[in-house]
């Protein structure tokens, strides 16, 4: 059972242009969601958060929304660089008062394509 | 670089062996995390560590075991190993006990059975 589903497995954006990877959930207990960026052979980083009493964060270039109702976030990019080449990973985090504390549920990741 | 390490950074071993993975959290972190990345599973967590006990469990196999020492650093073992047991293993920690804070993560160890 897929409770973080990224369903484009890729994207490709012209540099300059804005970015914006798409991730659904479909636990309701989650109330933290992370975006992390992966290249290759080294570990995920970790971009920018929100938590669900909120339904913006910006940070930079990097803004994440959350849609609560539709259980949906979307991270974008904006102005996109080639740097920012990678695999996009959403995940998200159940409440605190639950077992699952501190476990994150990743999705399966984007990878998106930036280019010059 | 995100100050958490882990090593080896790959290790290749038979079925049936039995293997340790090593991390160092970042200076003033308290939980560590371990997760396994498979071709097919994506990144799964498998099991957390806050100051040197047991926090929360993942879907961990029994041959799989862990524990954070007291400074800190957390190992993974992994026994009887098999041949789907070949993944990336990843290392993340935390500065709390986990809530709504992000997790950083190591580089990896890529284990390889054959």
């Amino acid at each position: 059972d897929q409770q973080v589903k990224q369903n484009s497995p890729s994207l490709s954006v012209q540099e300059g242009r804005i970015s914006i990877l798409n991730c659904d959930y479909t636990n309701s207990m989650f109330d933290y969601f992370l975006w992390y960026k992966k290249y290759p052979a080294e570990g995920p980083t970790f971009l920018i958060s929100i938590s669900s009493i909120k339904d913006k964060n910006e940070d930079g270039r990097f803004t994440v929304f959350l849609n609560k109702s539709a259980k949906h976030l979307s991270l974008h990019i904006v102005p996109s660089q080639p740097g920012d080449s990678a695999v996009y990973f959403c995940a998200a985090e159940r409440d605190a008062g639950g077992t699952s504390y501190g476990k994150l549920t990743f999705g399966q990741g984007t990878i998106l394509t930036v280019h010059p | 670089d995100s100050g958490v390490t882990q090593t080896p950074k790959h290790l290749i071993t038979a079925t049936g062996q039995r293997v340790t993975l090593r991390c160092s959290p970042r200076s003033g972190d308290l939980s560590v995390y371990w997760y396994q990345q498979s071709l097919d599973q994506g990144l799964q967590f498998l099991i957390q560590y806050y100051n040197g006990e047991e926090r929360a469990k993942g879907n961990i196999l029994e041959r799989f075991s862990a524990q954070q020492f007291p400074d800190l650093h957390s190992e993974l073992n992994l026994s009887s190993l098999e041949l789907g047991d070949s993944a990336l293993y990843f290392c993340a920690s935390s500065v709390g006990s986990g809530g709504n804070q992000p997790q950083h993560f190591g580089d990896g160890t890529r284990l390889s059975i054959l």
